[in-house]
């Protein structure tokens, strides 16, 4: 049973580009967690999906940021215009449900020029 | 905002030593977890505590939460290198299953 997959590993952009993060849940999963790590601190929750709708997105920056969870295929958490204070890792997680313990992935290391 | 306070950030240690990581949290939480993450990589799980009392041992780590206290600790038994982590504990708010982390305890476990 494939554990949850994100990619890319790692992804560089430019000032001002657009980032895409991919994560396909654990089989069977629904509910998919968006997580960001900086350097040296605990993983800051940003938002909470089930298929197609926005659960919870209260972690998430108001502007440039946005995440979906389409009916088929992987969430994905997108970044407009990034910014140097973007570069971080960016973690997904799934569960079964909200009571279940959340499986993480190996996370994308973004890194802004 | 439910917080999570670790400590300590960072802790040395030799081999063969015990030590304790202490993580205190804010409000009341259903669940707490203890993670494991080795540089550039994800988060393993460790333990997950679910009521007042729980005490789980894995090899040379043991877990403990006072729900009362709102406090968990994490005892490390006569420590190896192998242990050199990082220490996460995350609790949750269960109504939405957000896991709030504390910041980490970064483990180093000299000969």
């Amino acid at each position: 049973n494939a554990g949850v997959m994100q990619n890319p590993r790692h992804l560089v952009r430019r000032r001002g580009q657009e980032a895409r993060l991919r994560c396909s849940p654990m089989k069977g999963h629904s509910h998919v967690y968006w997580y960001r790590q900086l350097p040296e601190e605990g993983l800051k929750f940003m938002v909470y999906l089930q298929k197609e709708n926005i659960i919870d997105e209260s972690g998430m920056p108001k502007e440039r940021f946005s995440a979906e969870f389409p009916k088929e295929g992987p969430s994905i958490l997108r970044i407009q215009q990034v910014v140097r204070g973007d570069s971080a890792a960016y973690f997904c997680a799934s569960s079964l449900d909200t009571a279940k313990p959340q499986h993480f992935g190996d996370g994308t290391r973004l890194s802004i020029l | 905002e439910l917080k999570v306070e670790q400590n300590p950030l960072f802790l040395s240690m030799q081999e063969g030593k015990n030590y304790t990581i202490y993580c205190n949290y804010s409000t009341t939480s259903d669940r707490l977890y203890w993670y494991r993450q080795d540089p550039g990589k994800s988060l393993e799980s460790l333990f997950v505590l679910l009521s007042n009392g729980a005490v789980k041992q894995e090899g040379r780590l043991m877990a403990s939460l006072d729900t009362k206290a709102r406090l968990s600790t994490l005892h490390i038994t006569a420590a190896v290198h192998d242990l050199s982590a990082t220490y996460f504990c995350a609790v949750d708010n269960s109504t939405l299953g957000r896991l709030y982390f504390g910041r980490g305890t970064q483990l180093t476990v000299w000969p």
